[in-house]
């Protein structure tokens, strides 16, 4: 069956504290692996997204995810957060139609 | 903002009414897809519509429908609403049928009572 796992359901970081929030799936063929983010009462963002080439991938706002395909994961970092990056974080994966599965979120909250 | 704008944003219906959910894409998409978003959950896909035709359910029951119109707005119509209908009812718009990046709406709040 197709799902997304993600590891965390609610961290918890002072500022400026490094961050990592897991994420493993199943899918079979072709995987587009994506992070979003759902800041409060705003839309799904799209953080960065995985096609194909360079597993580590680069997204806005410092944010960066490994493809790590013999482990099935996806894993979201970012060196040193700010309070502004409270919200909730979506791993999700599709193959080529656009359907996404999401995973469960992680709500990260971050004190000042 | 995405582009992608949804109406009405937040609805209150009682039990065993019907609701229709709005959605105008993000100009030249003509893919649109609606997912559910429960009370701490992650979005789930409920169908897709690409050029006006069903492409592609999630595990929904029949009472959720849609449409898409030939200007690629789209429609969400729930019947027989139930209290675990209530959600968040995300949009997303896409290029081409086999596109691979979603813009979403912020979705419109639907609360069963």
């Amino acid at each position: 069956a197709q799902s997304v796992s993600q590891h965390n359901h609610h961290v918890i970081l002072s500022e400026a504290a490094s961050l990592e929030l897991g994420c493993n799936y199943s899918y079979g063929g072709t995987v587009n692996l994506f992070w979003y983010v759902q800041y409060p009462g705003q839309h799904l963002q799209l953080l960065l997204k995985y096609f194909s080439g360079d597993p580590l991938v680069k997204g806005i706002k410092g944010f960066e995810a490994e493809f790590i395909k013999s482990k099935f994961s996806f894993n979201l970092r970012k060196p040193s957060v700010q309070w502004s990056d409270t919200a909730e974080y979506f791993c999700a994966v599709s193959g080529n139609t656009g359907k996404l599965i999401f995973g469960q979120g992680t709500t990260l909250q971050v004190k000042p | 903002e995405t582009g992608v704008t949804q109406s009405p944003t937040h609805l209150i219906k009682t039990r065993g009414q019907q609701v229709t959910l709005r959605c105008s894409s993000q100009s030249g998409h003509n893919t649109v897809s609606w997912y559910q978003q429960a009370l701490g959950q992650g979005p789930q896909f409920i169908f897709q519509y690409y050029r006006e035709e069903e492409n592609g359910r999630g595990n929904f029951p029949p009472r959720f429908s849609g449409l898409q119109f030939p200007n690629y707005s789209s429609e969400l119509n729930v019947n027989a609403l139930e209290l675990d209908d209530s959600a968040l009812y995300l949009c997303a718009s896409g290029r081409d049928r086999e596109y691979t990046e979603a813009f979403f709406g912020q979705g419109t709040r639907l609360t069963v009572v």
